[in-house]
């Protein structure tokens, strides 16, 4: 059974960048599918960031495409999101999830918030 | 901003069925598949339905998804209160290149 894993810093300070990576375990990241980012700020709806496969295509939220990159590593097993010049409108709980392709979410990590202030 | 809309609550008896809709367009409902999250509270969303109408295992069939043209409609018979959450429907949008969620509806079990 996949079970998705993240970590990171818990404070972000405004401006700076926002660093999350995925652990995946129980299934390999190279083995297919897409990966991908959710957030949810305190009492509001989910927000797509955007999804990796694995051979490295990406897609991102226009909403946020200018500010954030996600990579993958396969030999670790893991992804990762890195959203720049954060401000306290990011803070959110962080989602990393597997995605079959068309937003079909199958296995979701816990979700750590993340919280941006000085 | 959401691309797809859903109404912010509904409710509906215990026993009783209740639909959720869910309203796009013609690049995401219209063309792609369409998914239903369940979240209850403080927890990780959950999919109840995939691709329209399909049930992962384990999800009972007192839940079910349809689609017509660019709307979409979760259905849920045989309300208990275990099902007060939050509900999201979710699809691709081909326009945007982007994936996109419902702005999500709050069920109350009454």
């Amino acid at each position: 059974q996949v079970h998705l894993q993240e970590s990171g810093p818990g404070l972000v300070k405004p401006s700076e960048t926002l660093s999350l990576t995925c652990t995946v375990s129980g299934y390999s990241i190279s083995s297919g599918y897409y990966w991908g980012w959710i957030r949810q700020p305190p009492g509001k709806g989910l927000e797509w960031i955007g999804s990796i496969h694995h051979s490295g295509i990406t897609y991102y939220s226009p909403a946020l495409k200018s500010r954030v990159t996600i990579s993958v590593d396969t030999s670790k097993n893991q992804f990762s999101l890195k959203l720049r010049s954060v401000t306290a409108a990011d803070t959110a709980v962080y989602y990393c999830a597997r995605d079959w392709g068309a937003v079909n979410f199958d296995s979701w990590g816990q979700g750590p918030l993340v919280t941006v202030s000085s | 901003q959401s691309v797809l809309t859903q109404p912010p609550s509904v409710s509906a008896a215990a026993g009783q069925k209740v639909t959720i809709p869910c309203s796009g367009s013609t690049s995401n409902i219209g063309t792609n598949y369409v998914s239903w999250y369940q979240q209850l509270p403080g927890t990780a969303p959950k999919v109840l339905i995939y691709e329209d109408n399909k049930r992962p295992s384990g999800i009972p069939d007192r839940f079910s998804g349809s689609k017509s043209d660019t709307s979409a409609t979760l259905g849920i018979t045989g309300l208990q209160t275990g099902d007060e959450a939050d509900y999201y429907c979710a699809a691709w949008d081909t326009s945007l290149s982007a994936g996109g969620f419902g702005g999500g509806t709050k069920l109350t079990v009454l």
